[in-house]
């Protein structure tokens, strides 16, 4: 199984951006996939978020405020998750997700701390 | 509201079996495929296995294959994962999610989540 990685940990403060990183092995090319994000409060299960291919093919989760976007870094072969206007309630762990093949690959998540 | 309601998570010695279960409701139960996702403590989740909204097509991770199985009854808008083999590294929340489609695959979203049941393999 592939290993996607994210940092363990970022913060920001509220009112400034959070750029979240997904970065996958270097057998997968970032720009062969969808980048799907999850968002995960204490105590509660992962929420949908987005889904970024290209500024093209890309899909908002319901509800989900315009302020979560998608992008790709791809000199860095990495997914990007970028939060605008940081809220206290953006305070979660966040999740990367592809589909190399026919079995989904979870990241180990990034704890977004908003100071 | 879609609404997602796991049970029959437990504690179970190594070798044993359990049965989980995912009652649906507040969506054409049918229409979507249907997922089993595991999250351990302070990880990331691990996706189980995936059935499609007939139930034909059946899909597992390689860490359960042969091992758990995955069914629905559409009659009743339940979904089910048999467990056996059960090992310690089974140990986590397990969440049955909707999919945004009735087929099920590359590109199929996990999307809601219910609360999950805890499955704790230990002797």
């Amino acid at each position: 199984q592939p290993v996607l990685t994210q940092p363990p940990s970022s913060s920001a403060s509220p009112g400034e951006s959070a750029r979240l990183t997904c970065t996958l092995p270097s057998d997968l090319n970032v720009g062969d996939y969808s980048i799907y994000w999850y968002q995960q409060k204490p105590g509660s299960p992962p929420r949908y978020l987005l889904y970024y291919y290209s500024d093209s093919d890309k899909g908002q989760g319901s509800g989900v405020p315009s302020r979560f976007s998608g992008s790709k870094d791809a000199s860095a072969n990495t997914g990007l998750l970028l939060i605008s206007g940081l809220q206290s309630e953006d305070e979660a762990v966040y999740f990367c997700m592809i589909w190399p093949s026919d079995a989904v690959v979870f990241g180990g998540g990034t704890k977004l701390t908003v100071l | 509201e879609v609404q997602l309601l796991e049970s029959g998570g437990g504690l179970v010695q190594p070798g044993g079996s359990l049965r989980l279960s995912c009652a649906a409701s507040g969506f054409t139960f049918s229409s979507y495929g249907m997922s089993w996702v595991r999250q351990a403590p302070g990880k990331g989740p691990e996706w189980v296995a995936g059935i499609r909204g007939g139930g034909g097509n059946v899909y597992y991770a390689d860490s359960v294959k042969d091992r758990f199985t995955i069914s629905r009854d559409n009659s009743k808008n339940m979904l089910y994962l048999q467990m056996n083999s059960l090992r310690p590294e089974d140990t986590a929340l397990y969440y049955c999610a909707k999919v945004h489609a009735e087929w099920f695959g590359k590109g199929s979203v996990f999307d809601p989540w219910g609360q999950g049941t805890l499955v704790t393999v230990s002797s």
